[in-house]
């Protein structure tokens, strides 16, 4: 079965500094994976996604990811942190054998401080 | 981008009622939509997948009698939840493909989602 791994609940991190938010996957086949953001009692807006090419993929607002298929991961990262990126980061696999429904991991909530 | 939209946003009904949250996607077709819903601090969990002319495919633990969905046209899908008692409240979510291309290779739109309270 395809699935995502967010192992944090929670990162911190101070406004200018880089951040990462981090992903596992465990899928068969070829990964296609998904970052999204969800701002208080609002829908999910699209970061970035992977489905084949360069394993650097840059996406909204500044931020980027790296696919590591040795480490079956897909961390999430910006160089440089905004208070105004602070929000719940949703890491998504799609699932291709299964009416290409996307499953999401649990949820990191990124809290930037001043 | 493709636009999805969920009406209403906020709803708050007594037990017992049954409440209707529309989906509608602006400007695609959308044979397909996901619903999906979360819970307070967690993830998102997918309920259905609606299509358009024939009947939802429901995962596994949710009843299909209680959330009804209806998917009549291309561009609206409508979860009905029936007999609503307080542990429905939740937010929910609902989704689209905006085109074949990205039906195959691309990203979900979602709707803004909908919070319903039952008191």
């Amino acid at each position: 079965a395809q699935s995502v791994a967010q192992p944090e609940d929670q990162v911190n991190v101070a406004e200018g500094n880089p951040l990462t938010v981090k992903c596992t996957y465990s899928v068969s086949g070829n990964p296609y994976l998904f970052w999204y953001v969800q701002y208080p009692n609002r829908g999910l807006q699209f970061l970035l996604k992977y489905i084949t090419g360069d394993n650097l993929v840059k996406g909204s607002y500044g931020f980027e990811a790296e696919f590591n298929k040795s480490q079956t991961s897909f961390h999430l990262k910006k160089p440089s942190a905004l208070v105004s990126d602070s929000a719940l980061y949703f890491c998504a696999v799609r699932d291709i054998h299964n009416t290409d429904k996307l499953i999401f991991g649990t949820g990191t909530r990124l809290q930037v401080f001043p | 981008g493709a636009v999805v939209s969920q009406h209403p946003s906020w709803v708050i009904c007594k037990s017992g009622t049954s409440v209707k949250i529309e989906c509608r996607s602006l400007d695609f077709q959308a044979t397909t939509m996901f619903w999906y819903r979360q819970f307070p601090k967690q993830s998102l969990m997918l309920m259905a997948t609606s299509n358009e002319g024939s009947k939802a495919t429901y995962e596994q633990g949710v009843e299909k009698d209680k959330f009804l969905i209806n998917h009549a046209s291309l561009t609206l899908s409508t979860l009905t939840v029936t007999s609503a008692h307080p542990e429905d409240s939740s937010f929910y979510i609902c989704s689209a493909y905006p085109g074949l291309a990205d039906f195959n290779t691309g990203e979900l739109f979602f709707g803004e989602g909908s919070r319903l309270t039952v008191l």
